[in-house]
């Protein structure tokens, strides 16, 4: 089993749809979250961290679930400049020895 | 601030050859990493220095070496490079263990 896994995708979602990502992480004592963004062939750019709480950034929201071990992102109201893969990211003994999903392809269409 | 820079953006290797992939950051930043990512997988750590003199094994360090020069400089060496090691190489740097990582451009890098 993968330690962080995502459903690669694509999701294909008109503009202005509601649109939600899972993630499931294998180690019970992770300890930090994130998401990151991933443009075609660009660098990864931090989307937000996600809090145990849920936290929300705009059309954004992420949860995290420790007992199910998963992580979801909700993205609002799609916008065509949302289109990017998204990846599930956990550090699981804040050492900053991070581990990445493979991504989850979104594209939204006009 | 340019933030994380790395060179080259591109390199094409033939077999056997060696190479050396360099970052830099101008964050001050404490951290500093190395990853591959490869169709269809996640970004895997190669190697990592969590401060200024120290360096650690990651993910996938077989075949590499690295040198953390500096505060600022990270560089990643490929001794006799292998097909196996096409891939896109990704240089980050974070003030501390717990903080955000930001990622370099990448070097796009073909070994034939």
């Amino acid at each position: 089993r993968k330690e962080v896994e995502q459903d690669p995708g694509p999701f294909n979602v008109p503009e202005g749809a509601t649109v939600a990502f899972n993630c499931t992480y294998s180690n019970s004592a992770s300890q930090s979250f994130f998401w990151y963004r991933q443009d075609c062939r660009k660098e990864p750019k931090l989307l937000m961290s996600v809090y145990s709480s849920g936290n929300e950034d705009g059309r954004f929201t992420a949860q995290l679930n420790r007992a199910s071990q998963y992580i979801s992102l909700l993205i609002r109201d799609s916008k065509l400049s949302d289109s990017a893969t998204y990846l599930c990211v956990v550090n699981p003994s804040n050492t900053g020895k991070l581990i990445f999903g493979q991504g989850t392809t979104l594209q939204v269409k006009p | 601030n340019a933030g994380v820079t790395q060179t080259p953006k591109f390199q094409v290797l033939k077999t056997g050859q060696s190479m050396t992939l360099q970052c830099a950051q101008d964050m001050n930043h404490n951290s500093m990493y190395w990853y591959r990512q490869d169709p269809g997988m996640g970004l895997r750590l190669i190697y990592y220095s969590a401060s200024e003199g120290t360096t650690d094994k990651g993910e996938v360090p077989n075949g590499y070496n690295v040198s953390r020069l500096n505060k600022r400089e990270f560089s990643l060496r490929l001794e006799s490079a292998a097909p196996s090691q096409t891939s896109v190489y990704f240089c980050a740097s974070a003030r501390g263990y717990t903080d955000t990582q930001y990622f370099g451009p990448g070097t796009r890098l073909t070994v034939l």
